[in-house]
Formats: structure tokens, C-alpha cells, sequence
């Protein structure tokens, strides 16, 4: 079974500034999706930016990217010119490629703030 | 907006009882997915229909159940309802059952057991 892990629970950063959340996770298969999800005090899941295994090209959408080191399996997510509205919760996400279970593997996720 | 939409926002009940909560997948989406998220289990996968069919189990409890109807709106049934069975509850739609098609997410059921 597929496992995500983000050991870091919390993390801060300075308005303007940039941020790394780390994930790492765990799999036998060579064609999956990883994700990265927002959760805001509003609830909502909202989808970050995703990166495909066989692609080596790092995922960038705006002022988000993904360091994606598939030998390490792991898969960072980096925001720049970090703004007060990045404050969320960020879940690092695995979903395998096969199609038959698609279901998205979620790590517990960590609680970003950002300091004005 | 996603475009997912998922009723009641909030639901208040007491142990024992028996809830559903209901989805409407985006427009043209024919997979529907269902998600808890809980505090000491965090966000966990329950189960997937397609088009009407069950196609994917994740941990639901046999206490759970779900269908996808013919206009391809979804219930989630919560019965014999237990204090840890609070959580905030999601329900997803993508197009079809393929992986690199996304997952949208509705803004979720919070069901809060006394």
C-alpha cells in the first residue's frame, strides 16, 4: 500500500518570503500522480499544482513549484513571495496511475501561517 | 466554486442516529468519491462510484454505505452513529475513473455527533 508522509506538522514564514513543505512517500509502482492540496480555514480542498512520475520537469504554477526527486521519493513543495492568504493547511497527495483505484492517498497534512 | 456541492453544510445528531449526506458532482463528471477527515485519522478515502457502479473501497465502516444515482448524484448514509464518527466529510467528481483527470472537492458535510 502507497503511504504519504509530512513530518513536519507546523511551519511559519515571513510575508514576502519563501517556504519549502516536504513530503515524502512511499510506493512500488512507476506510473502515479502526486498533488499538492490547500485547505484554508474555509474548508475548502483546493488543488495546488500536481506533477505526473514520468515527467523529470519539476510542476511550477505561479509562484508554486515542486522539488520532485523520484529515486528519493520525495516531493516538496515550494511558495515564493509568500502572501497572508497562502496561510492554510497543505496535504501532500499520491494517486496511483493504473486507473483501476484512483483514489487520492493523502499525508496528514501541516499548517502553514504566515507573519505579517 | 468547484462546482460540487454538497448539503447539509453542518449536521448536529446524537449517537445512534442515522444521517445522509448528499453530493452533485460537477457538470459532466461521472466519478464520485467520498472522503472523511477526521483529527486522529486525518483525510482518508471511502468509497468511489462510477456512473452508478461502486468501483473503489477504501475504510469505510460497514456501518457506512453509499450509491450514485441515475442523474449521478450521490448519498453518503452514516447509521448507528458513533462520537467518533465527527468529521468533516468531502465528497470529490472527476470526469471519469483515469488518475491524471483531478479531482474537484466540495466544500464538505461537518458532522458533529453528541
Amino acid at each position: 500500500a502507497q503511504t504519504v508522509t509530512q513530518s513536519q506538522p507546523e511551519m511559519s514564514v515571513q510575508e514576502a518570503e519563501t517556504v519549502t513543505l516536504s513530503c515524502t512517500y512511499d510506493t512500488s509502482e512507476s506510473d502515479y500522480y502526486l498533488f499538492w492540496y490547500k485547505q484554508p480555514p474555509s474548508r475548502q480542498m483546493i488543488l495546488v499544482i500536481r506533477q505526473e512520475a514520468y515527467k523529470q520537469q519539476n510542476a511550477t504554477e505561479n509562484r508554486f513549484s515542486v522539488n520532485f526527486q523520484k529515486a528519493a521519493k520525495s516531493f516538496s513543495l515550494k511558495i515564493s513571495d509568500s502572501q497572508l492568504g497562502d496561510a492554510a493547511m497543505y496535504f501532500c497527495a499520491y494517486r496511483s496511475g493504473g486507473g483501476a483505484n484512483s483514489k487520492l492517498t493523502f499525508g496528514k497534512g501541516i499548517t502553514l501561517s504566515v507573519r505579517p | 466554486d468547484s462546482g460540487v456541492t454538497q448539503t447539509p453544510k453542518h449536521l448536529i445528531t446524537a449517537t445512534g442516529q442515522r444521517v445522509t449526506l448528499r453530493c452533485s458532482p460537477r457538470s459532466g463528471d461521472l466519478s464520485v468519491y467520498w472522503y472523511q477527515q477526521s483529527l486522529d485519522q486525518g483525510l482518508q478515502f471511502l468509497i468511489q462510484y462510477y456512473n452508478g457502479e461502486e468501483r473503489a473501497k477504501g475504510n469505510i465502516l460497514e456501518r457506512f454505505s453509499a450509491q450514485q444515482f441515475p442523474d449521478l448524484h450521490s448519498e453518503l448514509n452514516l447509521s448507528s452513529l458513533e462520537l467518533g464518527d465527527s468529521a468533516l466529510y468531502f465528497c470529490a467528481s472527476s470526469v471519469g475513473t483515469l488518475s491524471n483527470q483531478p479531482q474537484h472537492f466540495g466544500d464538505g458535510t461537518r458532522l458533529s455527533i453528541l
